[in-house]
């Protein structure tokens, strides 16, 4: 199993306060996603990195925001967390240092409730 | 934009049978990855099988196996033998192979193994 782990797992919380979920891989991979998933949606990609402090918007990325300060962790804010922003969030990592083979490792998924 | 259509939300085949889901996809890319994954009730998300654009021989592996249709842009995945550890989520996907990291996803189709 890819070493790659999201916390937390479970958590629930209030409209309009702020959470960040954290991705962290040993594999030094170098491409690392935040995706979330939504029934009837599958997965949507909110935001990836290609690399440290670099990263780029997904489909679904307004109320989102990530940063990357180091290769292993990649941490994902919901400034102002709402309601709509309750799913399932997976982090997802591919690619050693220098090749992409295509192929993505996801973590268990954070399960985030928005009351 | 690249985009995935899997136009079967649920199905369902007994034990033993052979069940094909069906994947089709858009784009104007020649070379790129398709990917078949499946999330059992775990949530976790696992490689099933994968196949590179530019081979025209279709990947199989074990019980799954595709029959990739590049002019068609159809990539559909057959289980033989289902066995009732195939109960899962299907999700196909679809990567560029250069230039963008970004993996699209369906929308899923929803695979229940009778015994």
């Amino acid at each position: 199993d890819a070493g790659i782990t999201q916390s937390p797992r479970h958590k629930v919380t209030e409209t309009g306060t702020p959470v960040t979920l954290r991705c962290h891989q040993t594999e030094n991979h170098r491409y690392m996603y935040w995706y979330r998933q939504d029934p009837g949606h599958g997965l949507r990609l909110i935001h990836y990195s290609y690399g440290v402090k670099d990263t780029d918007k997904g489909e679904v990325s307004d109320g989102y925001s990530v940063s990357r300060s180091k290769t292993e962790d990649f941490l994902l804010t919901l400034e102002s967390a709402t309601s709509s922003q309750t799913s399932v969030y997976f982090c997802a990592i591919s690619g050693r240092a220098s090749a992409n083979t295509g192929e993505l490792f996801f973590g268990e998924g954070s399960r985030l409730t928005v009351l | 934009a690249q985009t995935v259509t899997q136009s079967q939300p649920e199905m369902s085949v007994q034990e033993a049978e052979t069940v094909t889901l069906s994947c089709t996809y858009d784009t104007s890319e020649s070379n790129y990855y398709l990917f078949w994954y499946k999330q059992p009730p775990s949530r976790q998300m696992i490689l099933v099988i994968r196949q590179e654009a530019y081979k025209q021989q279709n990947a199989t592996e074990n019980r799954f196996s595709v029959n990739f249709q590049k002019a068609a842009k159809s990539f559909s995945l057959k289980i033989s033998d289902s066995q009732l550890g195939d109960t899962a989520m299907y999700f196909c996907a679809f990567m560029k192979h250069a230039g963008s990291e970004k993996l699209v996803f369906g929308k899923g189709t929803k695979l229940t193994v009778n015994p």
